[in-house]
């Protein structure tokens, strides 16, 4: 079955103590990305990459970082959590860019940072 | 600066009535436009787009409507059923491959 799958999809955390969030396709994809979901925000990208080894600042990148070392592969990573990265966060994944349209979401990863 | 705004946080329609969802955007760059539905504790799903040089694009019951000189865009749902019911997300794409999404609609089909 196609998918993007998120784990952990549920966490509380504690404020600086780092952690990562895993995401992996299983469609061949190079285009994949993050973003988070936040109460009268909607959805923000906060970063994305085309292809291995090449990764771009979405729209809130700011606390966050990400590796595609795989294509499979796009983990995002926070170094020292803030309470301001409570949210709901989706990896995605597409054929090629996403002009086509059809990105394929994960189920998403609520992150609580105390 | 919010380039892509759905101005109406929730709509309610009756079930096999037509259901019109706006967008409106102020970004001239912008090279597609796309609509995604979301259900509570799901990721979004991809409903359809339209490239920013057509002003329609039909798939089954639902069709989107661009308006360039307006900078608008509509989705139209047609007729309208209960498993419609969920958050609707108009995005909008750049050639460097960023997203824009809007802040969502909710919309609730009546029976």
């Amino acid at each position: 079955e196609a998918q993007v799958t998120q784990n952990p999809r549920y966490l509380i955390t504690v404020t600086g103590k780092k952690l990562t969030v895993t995401c992996s396709q299983n469609m061949n994809h190079e285009y994949m990305s993050w973003y988070r979901q936040d109460p009268g925000l909607g959805l923000r990208q906060i970063y994305y990459s085309m292809n291995v080894e090449v990764t771009d600042k979405g729209d809130v990148p700011e606390g966050y970082k990400v590796s595609r070392k795989e294509k499979r592969n796009f983990p995002l990573i926070l170094e020292s959590p803030s309470p301001n990265q409570t949210s709901l966060y989706f990896c995605a994944s597409s054929t090629w860019g996403i002009n086509t349209g059809e990105l394929f979401f994960g189920e998403g990863s609520r992150l609580t940072v105390l | 600066d919010q380039q892509v705004k759905q101005n109406s946080p929730s709509l309610s329609v009756q079930e096999g009535r037509i259901s019109i969802l706006n967008c409106d955007y102020t970004n001239s760059m912008f090279d597609y436009f796309l609509w995604y539905k979301k259900y509570p504790a799901e990721g979004p799903t991809f409903l359809i787009s339209i490239s920013s040089i057509k002003d329609k694009n039909e798939d089954g019951r639902f069709t989107v409507f661009l308006n360039k000189s307006a900078k608008h865009l509509s989705l139209h749902i047609v007729p309208s059923q209960p498993g419609d019911s969920a958050v609707y997300f108009c995005a909008a794409t750049l050639r460097d491959d960023k997203i824009i999404f809007g802040k969502g609609t909710r919309l609730h089909i009546l029976p």
